[in-house]
């Protein structure tokens, strides 16, 4: 299977703090991408990293990309209670397919 | 835009009964994906169209699944006969070109079968 895996499973701090989410993946890949969902609701594209980039900012997020270890990670710096929700990392189907497989994703709690 | 448009946001329904699941995707956007999702599987890719046609199907569960998109701007996924193991989340979701620039994704349709 080429679904990811995030880590951790779940994830709580106090708002203001900073959360990091790891994803690994299994195939090479030419980028791979961060998904929030918040509870009752669809999956929200967050940001995009290719393959040839090794780090790359979106407001409060720094997404870093490591091929050779087939790793990613989501750092939310100054969290707030609205940043509460599960975080998915997805990659593209290698073998031509136009889809993308979703990771398991962290659930992260901001406590106020 | 609205965004992806999925009815109903909710559906209970009876063991054996027909549920349709509708979906509007964004205007412009040339694929379509149906995704399941559930607690313990989390999100399962069902079936995706690409210019309205199904391009793969291989995780639709079974042939009481079946998906149609008539034209560019509607989609429906068909359970028939309806079980209590399809309960979930379905989602739909679109996308402007490959899945290399993102998927935008529907609130989801809630289905309880009891």
């Amino acid at each position: 299977s080429q679904q990811g895996e995030e880590d951790p499973q779940a994830l709580s701090i106090q708002e203001g703090e900073n959360a990091t989410m790891n994803c690994s993946y299994k195939t090479s890949i030419n980028n791979l991408q961060w998904y929030r969902q918040n509870s009752g609701r669809g999956l929200v594209h967050l940001i995009l990293i290719r393959s040839n980039e090794r780090e790359k900012h979106s407001g409060r997020l720094r997404v870093t990309l490591d091929t050779s270890k087939k790793s990613s990670s989501l750092l939310i710096t100054a969290s707030r209670a609205a940043d509460t929700a599960s975080y998915f990392c997805a990659t593209p189907d290698q073998t031509g397919a136009n889809n993308l497989f979703f990771g398991t994703g962290t659930r992260l709690t901001v406590i106020p | 835009d609205a965004g992806v448009i999925q009815s109903p946001r909710h559906e209970v329904t009876e063991m054996g009964q027909e549920v349709t699941l509708r979906c509007k995707p964004i205007s412009g956007h040339n694929s379509l994906f149906w995704y399941r999702q559930t607690m313990m599987r989390g999100l399962e890719l069902l079936i995706y169209f690409n210019n309205n046609v199904p391009i793969d199907d291989s995780g639709m569960p079974e042939d009481r699944f079946s998906a149609k998109m008539p034209n560019a701007s509607f989609s429906t996924l068909k359970i028939q006969p309806s079980e209590p193991r399809d309960s979930a989340v379905y989602f739909c979701a679109s996308s402007a070109r490959t899945a290399n620039y993102g998927y935008t994704f529907g609130s989801g349709t809630r289905l309880t079968v009891v």
